[in-house]
C-alpha cells in the first residue's frame, strides 16, 4: 500500500512550457485535491474532485487544468507555465465522509516546480 | 469564502514546556478543523482534528480546543520534545464543501 504518490518529484520549466503532474492513490479514495504551497502562505487549494470524471475549482485555479479519468489518478496540468507558478505542489486524497465517517486527507510527497 | 488566520508565525520553547498555537476562522458554516504537522522537506501529516460538535479533543501530549462562538481553535502541545520541532498548520472546512480545506499560514515551532 503506497498511499498517495506524485510524479515527478522535481521539475524545472521555462516560461511558456507545459507539463502535467500526476497524482496516484491506492486507497480507493473518492476525493482528491491539488494544493500549492508557497513560503509564508500555507497551502492553497487549486482544484479538487469528488469522484471519477468530476472536477471543480478551488481557491486559486487560474492557469491550471485537471482531469480525473480514473478513480485512482488525478492530473494537474500547466498549459503555459509562468514564474508565478513556481511552488511546491501537493496532492491529497480522502474518503467520502458520508459513507465512512472520516475526513482525514492524506498528502503525497510533493512536487517542487521551478519556472524560469 | 473561508479565511483562516494563525498566530504566532514562529514559536520557540524550552524542552518540556508547553506550546500553544491559535487560529481564527471567518465562516460560521465551518465544522471541521484539522491540524497538520510538516517537517522540513516532508509532506503535511494530520496530527489531530476536531468537529464542531465537540469542544475539546486530546491525544496523548496533544490537545485541540474549539470555541465556536468566538470562531477560534487552538493546538496545545505539552511536555514538548525536540522531535516536535516542525511547521504546524491549522485548517478549516465548510460543511458540504467536499472537505475543501482553507489553511492558516503556519507556525514554525522550535523546541
Amino acid at each position: 500500500n503506497a498511499g498517495v504518490t506524485q510524479t515527478p518529484k522535481f521539475r524545472v520549466l521555462k516560461t511558456g512550457q507545459s507539463m502535467t503532474l500526476l497524482c496516484a492513490q491506492d486507497m480507493n479514495h473518492e476525493y482528491m485535491y491539488w494544493y500549492r504551497q508557497d513560503p509564508g502562505m500555507g497551502l492553497r487549494l487549486i482544484h479538487y474532485s469528488v469522484g471519477e470524471g468530476t472536477t471543480a475549482k478551488g481557491e486559486v485555479p487560474d492557469g491550471y487544468n485537471v482531469s480525473r479519468l480514473k478513480k485512482q489518478n488525478f492530473l494537474l496540468g500547466l498549459e503555459s507555465a509562468a514564474p508565478s507558478q513556481t511552488s511546491v505542489y501537493f496532492c491529497a486524497s480522502s474518503l467520502n465522509r458520508e459513507r465512512t465517517g472520516t475526513d482525514t486527507q492524506y498528502f503525497g510527497p510533493g512536487t517542487r516546480l521551478t519556472v524560469l | 469564502g473561508e479565511n483562516v488566520e494563525q498566530h504566532p508565525s514562529t514559536l520557540s520553547v524550552q524542552e518540556g514546556d508547553s506550546a500553544v498555537i491559535k487560529c481564527t476562522y471567518s465562516d460560521s458554516a465551518s465544522n471541521y478543523f484539522p491540524w497538520y504537522k510538516q517537517e522540513l522537506g516532508k509532506r503535511p501529516q494530520l496530527i489531530i482534528d476536531i468537529r464542531s460538535n465537540v469542544g475539546e479533543k486530546k491525544d496523548q501530549r496533544i490537545a485541540v480546543t474549539l470555541n465556536k462562538t468566538a470562531k477560534h481553535f487552538s493546538l496545545h502541545i505539552t511536555e514538548t520534545q525536540p522531535e516536535d520541532s516542525a511547521v504546524y498548520f491549522c485548517a478549516a472546512s465548510i460543511r458540504g464543501s467536499a472537505r475543501q480545506l482553507t489553511f492558516g499560514s503556519g507556525t514554525q515551532l522550535t523546541v
